[in-house]
């Protein structure tokens, strides 16, 4: 597609269970990102995926968050046990490459609510 | 990634020109600014980047200074649809250079 593709845009969940969020990039984009922004909240840095280097996890807040990338495209963040707190919504973004001059698109987000 | 100061708020006319301005005081020679916005909770939008010189696009204006500690965002003919907080960063040129928002500048465009 022509822009970043976030699936679900919404998910209701209850407390307690595992839920998965994918993200499609911009075709060719090597450089992958996931934010998330609590309501009224600033956006928060959780994981930079760079072609085929070892993520940058620096942000996730806990072990029950974890994201993969497969083949350099779709990427998928796992929030196992949920709890409230997690409600908010997870952007994705990318980007051409790593170096500060190409441009990070953004997706429009999936709101997650946890119950 | 040197930090910014942002205004927390501003307001402007529909129809003017709205000016948001960024301190970076401490940026270093091969960081970009870059600005983006958003609406609501939509994702954040693009605007437009530099380095050193003044660019320009379809959406809006940046202005460098030469010293390139501050900078100016300028949206020529302000509509109510460019309600939205703006954040401008500066982003280091390192493997992983993720941005870092910092709070932006609500601007209010006001018939």
């Amino acid at each position: 597609g022509a822009g970043v593709s976030q699936s679900p845009s919404n998910k209701v969940t209850e407390k307690g269970k595992d839920v998965e969020l994918r993200c499609d990039p911009i075709s060719g984009h090597t450089a992958l990102y996931w934010y998330r922004q609590s309501l009224g909240q600033g956006l928060e840095f959780l994981i930079y995926f760079q072609g085929n280097s070892a993520p940058d996890k620096s942000g996730l807040p806990s072990d029950r968050f974890s994201a993969e990338r497969t083949g350099g495209s779709v990427s998928t963040l796992t929030i196992q046990r949920t709890q409230q707190e997690d409600s908010a919504v997870y952007l994705c973004a990318s980007s051409p490459g790593p170096t500060s001059g190409n441009t990070i698109y953004f997706g429009e987000g999936s709101w997650l609510t946890v119950v | 990634d040197a930090k910014t100061t942002q205004p927390p708020s501003m307001d402007c006319a529909e129809g003017r020109a709205a000016n948001l301005p960024c301190n970076h005081s401490t940026i270093s020679g091969n960081e970009y600014v870059y600005w983006y916005r958003q609406i609501h909770s939509q994702g954040p939008q693009y605007i437009i980047h530099g380095l050193k010189n003044n660019e320009t696009n379809e959406m809006a204006s940046l202005i460098i200074t030469e010293d390139r500690k501050s900078s100016t965002l300028i949206l020529p003919h302000a509509t109510l649809r460019d309600t939205a907080v703006y954040y401008c960063i500066v982003r280091a040129n390192n493997a992983g250079n993720m941005l870092t928002f910092g709070g932006g500048t609500r601007l209010m465009v006001k018939p």
